[in-house]
């Protein structure tokens, strides 16, 4: 197993466009989250998926943004109409929910950068 | 409404000496806190994590303090070495669910 995969690792698009992020999750893990980061912050929770389930929807994710895990294991971030403010470091982790913190540790894919022009 | 705080952008340390960096948190609900480390161009890789009902984690030359009276954890890194040098987020869970992470510190670590 090769780790979280994220793809394409960039993206540059023009206002109004639309674009898709697709993560490869480790293959046992059933939790699948993504996270959103800008320069000097840290990562910031956008959604998670436990299977195919959406779980958790921050009220960052406004109604241009859309998720999907249909079979429980990749999934795809979608952003329909992109904006400048849109241009972030799109980050996928997965992990493996169960009783025990330690399997509960997310790891991370390096990343989709988006550049929104 | 930022419920995990690390309040120093950056922290420049000779290599071999001790870093110590910082991090508060407000939810008294979180249970479970981790430390990741990012460089350049990758995601952030876990360092070192503490459950709530310890009060210390070690791991070779990194150890975790948690003191939740005060919704306060560091990480001691003893010593540090050049290639220690990155972003470290400190994050924390609550009930095993998502991550909140800090704003980062940046770690210089100077031969």
């Amino acid at each position: 197993d090769t780790g979280v995969s994220q793809d394409p690792r960039h993206k540059i698009t023009k206002r109004g466009q639309n674009v898709t992020f697709r993560c490869d999750p480790i293959s046992e893990h059933n939790r699948l989250y993504w996270y959103r980061q800008t320069l000097g912050q840290g990562p910031e929770f956008l959604t998670y998926f436990q299977n195919e389930a959406q779980l958790e929807k921050s009220r960052l994710l406004s109604d241009r943004f859309s998720a999907e895990r249909p079979k429980g294991s990749f999934s795809t971030l979608e952003i329909q109409r992109t904006e400048q403010g849109d241009s972030a470091m799109y980050l996928c982790a997965s992990s493996l929910s169960s009783g025990s913190y330690g399997a509960n540790v997310l790891t991370f894919g390096a990343g989709s950068r988006l550049t929104v022009l | 409404d930022q419920q995990v705080k690390q309040n120093s952008p950056s922290l420049s340390v000779q290599e071999g000496r001790i870093s110590i960096l910082n991090c508060d948190y407000t939810n008294s609900m979180f249970d479970y806190f981790l430390w990741y480390k990012k460089y350049p161009a990758e995601g952030p890789t876990f360092l070192i994590s503490i459950s709530s009902i310890k009060d210390k984690n070690e791991d070779g030359r990194f150890t975790v303090f948690l003191n939740k009276s005060a919704k306060h954890l560091s990480l001691h890194i003893v010593p540090s070495q050049p290639g220690d040098s990155a972003v470290y987020f400190c994050a924390a869970m609550e009930y095993g669910n998502k991550l909140v992470f800090g704003a980062g510190t940046i770690l210089r670590v100077k031969s």
